[in-house]
């Protein structure tokens, strides 16, 4: 029972377009969204967050969307750059019920083209 | 600042071996979690802990597995007996009492690279 699901696997764009990667959730008692970007051999790595009370966060290059009626936020990357190039996962809390542990999406390997 | 220190980076053994996995969280952080990485599963949460007390283990595949921490800066995730389907990346990761707006973030070791034949 995959309470975040992030259905595209692999996604390639060219550098200086816009990369989406896009995540679905199906317990709405997640009330904190998270993104996290894993290069090989090393741990993931906090890229943005989004609380529920929010539809857009936005820092530098990255912006996140959280659409609750959907059930579904992504991650927008602009311009892409080759060193973006890395596995993103999405992650789900319960933060503001007390729950801190963080529920994650299978990732989507990003692969962004010189 | 040192971030979470994972030891082994890697470690093959044979089934049946026991396993200890090694973790030292960032100092002052309260929460510390033990997750896996396969390609079948993603990240998936084993157990973690606050203030070195087990809060949810309900991710623990089975008795085989086992997690302690028995002070503040450490933790270990030990598999005994250890079985092929088991070999996967194990990370640790921590996390402060949050403040403010600060959010939940954790905060990820490299992982152990663990592989059984």
């Amino acid at each position: 029972d995959q309470q975040v699901k992030q259905n595209s696997p692999s996604l390639s764009v060219q550098e200086g377009r816009i990369s989406i990667l896009n995540c679905d959730y199906t317990n709405s008692m997640f009330d904190y969204f998270l993104w996290y970007k894993k290069y090989p051999a090393e741990g993931p790595t906090f890229l943005i967050s989004i609380s529920s009370i929010k539809d857009k966060n936005e820092d530098g290059r990255f912006t996140v969307f959280l659409n609750k009626s959907a059930k579904h936020l992504s991650l927008h990357i602009v311009p892409s750059q080759p060193g973006d190039s890395a596995v993103y996962f999405c992650a789900a809390s319960r933060r503001y019920t007390g729950r801190r542990a963080l529920t994650f999406g299978s990732g989507t390997r990003l692969q962004v083209q010189p | 600042d040192a971030g979470v220190i994972q030891s082994p980076r890697h470690e093959v053994t044979e089934m049946g071996q026991e396993v200890t996995l090694r973790c030292k969280p960032i100092s002052g952080h309260d929460y510390l979690f033990w997750y896996r990485q396969t390609m079948m599963r993603g990240l998936e949460l084993l157990i973690y802990f606050n203030n070195n007390v087990p809060i949810d283990d309900s991710g623990m595949p089975e008795d085989r597995f086992s997690a302690k921490m028995p002070n503040a800066s450490f933790s270990t995730l030990k598999i005994q007996p250890s079985e092929p389907r088991d070999s996967a990346v194990y990370f640790c990761a921590s996390s402060p009492k949050e403040r403010g707006d600060s959010g939940n973030t954790i905060y990820f070791g490299e992982g152990s690279w663990l592989t059984v034949v």
